[in-house]
């Protein structure tokens, strides 16, 4: 079993549409959880970065932790074209103070139809 | 630009050659880290380094890997003899101790 499970999709929404991302984790270690935008043949690109449970918002993104289920959310309201690319989850522990390396998810393909 | 920066961003190489690829990070940044990532998967952690020690290194990371971080600054990750498994985007990253890590663009490993 992978430390994190992510749906692979791909995920077709229309334009306007929310969106709700999704990433299952195993090691209750974890601390630190992070989402990232991928566009083809790029680097990732640090959207949302929340440290333990709760929720974050910030413009149209919100990410949720659910430490308690280790499960964890990113959703996107009014879903924009520009928003298609792959979306992957990732989550770090920390020791001794310090974040500890990413292990991501397999990332999920997003299409936004115009 | 003070984002992270990869040179290359394309390498296509011969099976058997060595290849070296560069990384600079965000400036105020300790923390330093390669990944490999293939078609269709996440990224995969391979080291990182806290100044210039290496202090972790990924079971994937063959003794034909090896990488370095001088002085604490830049890095490099070099392939010996490379594979045509090899084949994949290696992605650096940068952060401070208990922050956000940030990714730069990749390079791009062809081996033909």
């Amino acid at each position: 079993q992978k430390e994190v499970e992510q749906d692979p999709g791909p995920l077709s929404v229309p334009e306007g549409a929310i969106v709700s991302l999704n990433c299952t984790y195993s090691n209750s270690a974890f601390q630190y959880f992070m989402w990232y935008r991928q566009y083809s043949r790029k680097g990732p690109e640090l959207l949302m970065y929340t440290y333990s449970s709760g929720n974050k918002e910030d413009g149209r993104f919100t990410a949720q932790v659910d430490k308690s289920s280790k499960y964890i959310s990113l959703f996107i309201r009014d879903s924009q074209p520009s928003d298609s690319a792959t979306y992957l989850c990732a989550m770090s522990a920390s020791y001794g103070g310090a974040t500890n390396k990413l292990i991501f998810g397999t990332g999920t393909l997003l299409a936004v139809q115009p | 630009d003070t984002g992270v920066s990869q040179d290359p961003r394309h390498k296509i190489t011969k099976r058997g050659q060595n290849v070296t690829f560069r990384c600079d990070p965000i400036s105020e940044h300790n923390r330093l880290y390669w990944y490999r990532q293939t078609l269709g998967q996440g990224p995969e952690f391979l080291t990182y380094f806290q100044n210039e020690a290496q202090l972790e290194k990924s079971r994937l990371l063959s003794d034909r890997f090896s990488a370095e971080r001088p002085k604490g600054s830049f890095s490099t990750l070099e392939i010996q003899r490379t594979e045509q498994g090899d084949s994949a985007m290696y992605l650096c990253a940068s952060s401070r101790m208990s922050t956000e890590a940030f990714f730069g663009q990749g390079t791009r490993l062809t081996v033909v």
